[in-house]
């Protein structure tokens, strides 16, 4: 079965630092991988998805992410972030193991961004 | 375009009381729709995923069943809730290759 480690429970930045948030994920012959923001008491957004073709992926509010299927690692980064961007990231990934497309969530991470 | 609605945002029952949650997609037909939650300071689980009309199945054993009577419509229930049913229900649908999307969620607490 597919797992998802996030590396990091928290990560404090100051505003307009870069930002890395670190997803990995076990090994299978093809995976389709996401990353989700969660602002307070709201449902998920989707941030961007690997499915296939370019290992850099971009999403929205200036996000990226790298899938490196070598080290089976998801990194979500942010050249400069916004205090706006303060909210929990969740990295996911599909099992399809079942017949059906299944999220396997990593633990989230909570960004803190501070003045 | 496709929407995904989900009713009532927060609630607020006394144990051993039923529930009910109800999740309802627009702008698609036959799609995949999902039951996720979210306890406090924990991740999110699959509780219940349907490929179709009355077509249900459970990730895990527990006090919530779900129904799907219309294909664009998903509920949540149970008959006496527990304490440990507290939590943030989120209702998800398949969209386009193999993309999952969450409607806003439903807070439920559980007294």
């Amino acid at each position: 079965a597919q797992s998802v480690t996030q590396l990091d429970s928290q990560v404090p930045v100051f505003e307009e630092a870069p930002v890395e948030l670190r997803c990995n994920y076990s090994s299978s012959v093809s995976v389709y991988l996401f990353w989700y923001v969660q602002y307070p008491n709201q449902g998920l957004q989707l941030l961007l998805k690997y499915l296939s073709g370019s290992t850099l992926v971009k999403g929205i509010n200036g996000f990226e992410a790298e899938f490196n299927k070598s080290q089976t690692s998801f990194h979500l980064r942010k050249p400069s972030v916004h205090i706006s961007d303060t909210a929990e990231y969740f990295c996911a990934v599909s099992d399809l193991a079942g017949g059906y497309n299944k999220l396997i969530f990593g633990a989230g991470t909570r960004l803190a961004v501070h003045p | 375009s496709q929407t995904i609605h989900q009713w009532p945002a927060t609630l607020v029952q006394p144990v051993g009381s039923p529930l009910s949650l109800e999740c309802t997609v627009e702008g698609t037909s036959n799609p995949n729709l999902y039951w996720y939650r979210q306890a406090a300071g924990r991740g999110l689980q699959l509780l219940f995923y349907s490929v179709g009309i009355g077509q249900i199945s459970s990730e895990v054993p527990q006090n919530l069943s779900a129904s799907r009577p219309q294909d664009r419509q998903f509920i949540l229930s149970s008959k006496k809730l527990l304490l440990s049913d507290s939590g943030f229900y989120l209702c998800a649908w398949t969209g386009t290759r193999n993309t999952i999307y969450f409607g806003e969620g439903s807070w439920l607490t559980v007294v």
